[in-house]
Order: structure tokens, then C-alpha cells, then sequence
């Protein structure tokens, strides 16, 4: 079946810009990451949908980024007011029912720059 | 609240020889260890986890891990690199998956 599918790949916004960034997770996954990958940083934890649950966003950096899932299923990041900080590649990933023992499946991400 | 450490975020081996990529994770509950590769322009991908039972662990690749509980360590080796292991490689433990900062791993022909 298909994979956890992310877009755009390729976002190039000007600062102060809003940008929506998309995931579909597996089909029947519950459990949906977003995570930002930058130069040197590894990877930042930002939120965290597991079912109907209240989501973890103890990871958003700041009041600028928001997520939602709709329907359980597809999830859409956004940021707003967009800084050259944000500069990143984010990452979605979901898992089957979001136990710690459980792998992730990630998509290719969302290049972003902001200029 | 949980930590993955790994030293080197560089590391260059001949082909042939030996690969060492080191983890040290702190956490306050029974920890549950992953690997996970990145191959340029590619995805992250699971390579191998531990959760319980034995504590050495075997992934795809030849690749290989050791839980060590009293060391805080869960160092990932391979015995003999090829070229196309060249990719990043990063260790995370469990709770929101919490990962370290990457090992860029080359391969000297």
C-alpha cells in the first residue's frame, strides 16, 4: 500500500508569509508525528495526534506553528508569519496505533525556505 | 524526561572495516531504543529496535545493536561497510520518539 505522503516537497515562501504544509498518513494509522529537521539539529519533536486524543503539542516552538488532523486521518502544519528561522525540512511520520514500541513511517518531508 | 546522545555527528570508515556509531540515552522509565538510516533523498527508515528480550539486536543491512542498561548505551555496529551504507544515522528512545542529533556516516572507497 501507499506510504505517508507529504506536500509540498519543495516550499519556498517570503518572510512573513503563511504556509500550510500537508500529511496523509497509512491508511488506518492512528497515530501521526510532525516533526523539523534542521542542519545540524537532528530531529525536533513538534506535535503528536493519536486518535481522538487531545494532541501533544508540547513540541511547537512557538505560537506560530499549528496542527490539526482532520478525520483522523490527513494533517495539515501551519505557520504562520513565517521567519527565516522556520528554514527546515519537516517531516510527518505515523504509526499504527502509536505505542512506544512501535516503528514510524516517515514521509520524504516538506522542504521549506524562507526568504 | 528522556535524551538521546550521539557522539560524532561525522564519521568516515574505509570500506571493509568496521562501523561504530555511538548512542548514550537518558530516561526515566524501561527505555525502548530504535535506529533509524536516512539514505540521500530518501525517507528515514526503521534499521532496528529494542523494546525487550535480548539485548543484542539485529537489523536489516548487517547492522546490529547492544543494549547495554548499565552503560546507558545502544552503540550500533556493523563489521564489515560497504559503499552504499553511506547515510545518516540516528538514535531515538521512546516517548514521542526522541531523537538524537545524527551521525553522517562516509564511506572511503
Amino acid at each position: 500500500g501507499a506510504g505517508v505522503s507529504q506536500s509540498p516537497s519543495n516550499k519556498v515562501t517570503e518572510k512573513g508569509k503563511d504556509v500550510e504544509l500537508r500529511c496523509d498518513p497509512i491508511s488506518g494509522h492512528t497515530a501521526l508525528y510532525w516533526y523539523r529537521q534542521s542542519l545540524g539539529q537532528g530531529l525536533e519533536f513538534l506535535i503528536y495526534f493519536q486518535g481522538n486524543s487531545a494532541p501533544d503539542k508540547s513540541g511547537l516552538p512557538s505560537d506560530r506553528f499549528s496542527a490539526e488532523r482532520t478525520g483522523g486521518s490527513v494533517s495539515t502544519l501551519t505557520i504562520q508569519r513565517t521567519q527565516q528561522e522556520d528554514s527546515a525540512v519537516y517531516l510527518c511520520a505515523s504509526s499504527p496505533s502509536g505505542q512506544t514500541n512501535e516503528k514510524l513511517f516517515f514521509g520524504s518531508g516538506t522542504q521549506l525556505s524562507v526568504l | 524526561a528522556q535524551s538521546v546522545t550521539q557522539l560524532g555527528s561525522h564519521v568516515s570508515v574505509s570500506e571493509g572495516a568496521l562501523v561504530l556509531l555511538r548512542c548514550n540515552y537518558s530516561s526515566s522509565v524501561p527505555p525502548y531504543l530504535f535506529w533509524y538510516v536516512q539514505y540521500p533523498n530518501q525517507g528515514l527508515q526503521l534499521l532496528l529496535k529494542y523494546t525487550t528480550g535480548a539485548t543484542l539486536v539485529k537489523g536489516i543491512n548487517g547492522f546490529e545493536a547492544e543494549f547495554k542498561k548499565s552503560e546507558t548505551s545502544f552503540h550500533l555496529t556493523k563489521p564489515s561497510a560497504h559503499m552504499s551504507d553511506a547515510a545518516e544515522y540516528f538514535c531515538a528512545v521512546n516517548e514521542k520518539l526522541t531523537f538524537g542529533t545524527g551521525t553522517r556516516l562516509t564511506i572511503i572507497p
